[in-house]
This record gives C-alpha cells, structure tokens and sequence, in this order.
C-alpha cells in the first residue's frame, strides 16, 4: 500500500523529443506528488509537484499528468535538451501520521541525445 | 543549488565503528528528514525531526538515531556499521513538519563501510 511504482527504469530519447515517466500508487491517502530529478553524485531535485484536486500542471517544459480514479500520474518533459539527461524519481506523501515523509519511485535514466 | 549543505561529503568507515552525519537546513525550514539511497535506488526513509523532535520512522533499527538542534540543523548516527549501510544518505529540509510541503535535498553523503 505505500510502494510507489515507476516505469520505465531507463529512457532513451532524442533531442526535442517528449519523454514520459510514469507512476503508480496504491494508497489514497497519498495528497502530494512530486517529481525530483537527480544528476550523478547529486541530491534529488525538485522539478514540480501536484495534489490530486488538478488532473494537469505545467512548469516551463515539464508538465504532469495526474489521474486520481487511475491512481497513476506521469512527467512529461517537452523539447527535451542533452542537459535533462539525468534519474528522475517520482514520489507521493500524505495520509494520517504520514508526516511528510515521501514513498519513492525506484527511478528512471533517461538519456537525450543530441 | 538549494540552501541545504551536508557534511562531509564522503567518508569511509570500518565494519563496526560509528559514524555521524551533519545537516544545515534552508534558512526559514524547521523540519529535517533523513533518507538513505543505495546505487540503483530511490531514496528510502529513515526518520525525521520537526522542533527538535522525532515525528516519524521509517522501517530502520535503532542502530540509526538521530538530534535536531534548536537552529534547526540536525545530525544522523549510525552505530556498529554494517556493510549494507553503504549508501549516499540525504537529508531534506522542509517547512511546517513537512505536511505535503515542499522538501529540498542536499548533496548527500556518501558513506563507505569497509
């Protein structure tokens, strides 16, 4: 019921193109979902996140999806650049006594080449 | 880059031995969490501190305990280290008991246990 599933585990694109990340989860008391995105020997970053009241939310080139009923969600990047090529993880929280603490995504490499 | 500074950045200890990990959170945050990531993986919970406080484990032994300080920055210690407990290990600072709120990592740690 906490797990966070994400696919797939590595991308492969080419410059400009649209990768698209995708999650799942189980629980629905999760009310928080953020995507991070992690370069070699980095912390995670924070890209964008979104509660479950709005199905979509763009920030510049990246946009998420989100299907409440599915219980799913997905990070779409939009004209992707050599520079994204990094591990992105998806993540949920919320619930009573959730305290914040976030379910990770088992992640996913993408690679953009130019 | 996030205003969440880790130290030291690398370290390698011996089976056995004990190891303390040091985290400064964003200026204004006064929730820290700690996560370890094994190569390959998301990152996992190990517990957070909000006011000073305990408020959340994830599933660690007690081998793992950690202090938060009155400005905020907090310390993880790991007693009679073991091989599995070579990790990068983050920590994230957030506002308010990190209730669906936004949670900025560091750099990590990367800790080696020989």
């Amino acid at each position: 019921q906490q797990q966070v599933k994400q696919s797939p585990q590595s991308l492969i694109v080419q410059k400009g193109g649209i990768p698209i990340i995708n999650c799942a989860y189980e629980n629905t008391a999760f009310d928080y979902f953020p995507w991070y995105q992690q370069f070699p020997g980095k912390g995670p970053a924070l890209l964008i996140a979104i509660r479950p009241d709005v199905s979509e939310k763009k920030e510049g080139r990246f946009t998420i999806s989100f299907n409440k009923s599915a219980k799913q969600f997905s990070l779409h990047i939009m004209d992707s650049q050599p520079g994204d090529s990094a591990t992105y993880f998806c993540a949920a929280s919320g619930g009573s006594g959730n305290t914040g603490k976030l379910i990770f995504g088992q992640g996913t490499t993408l690679q953009v080449k130019p | 880059e996030t205003g969440v500074t880790q130290s030291p950045t690398h370290l390698i200890k011996t089976r056995g031995q004990q190891v303390t990990l040091r985290c400064s959170s964003q200026s204004g945050h006064n929730t820290v969490s700690w996560y370890q990531q094994a190569l390959g993986q998301g990152p996992q919970f190990i517990f957070q501190y909000y006011r000073e406080e305990e408020n959340g484990r994830g599933n660690f032994p007690p081998r793992f305990s950690g202090l938060q300080f009155p400005n905020y920055s907090s310390e993880l210690n790991v007693n009679a280290l073991e091989l599995d407990d070579s990790a990068l290990y983050l920590c994230a600072s957030s506002l308010g008991g990190g209730m669906g709120t936004e949670a900025f990592f560091g750099q990590g740690t990367r800790l080696t246990v020989v």
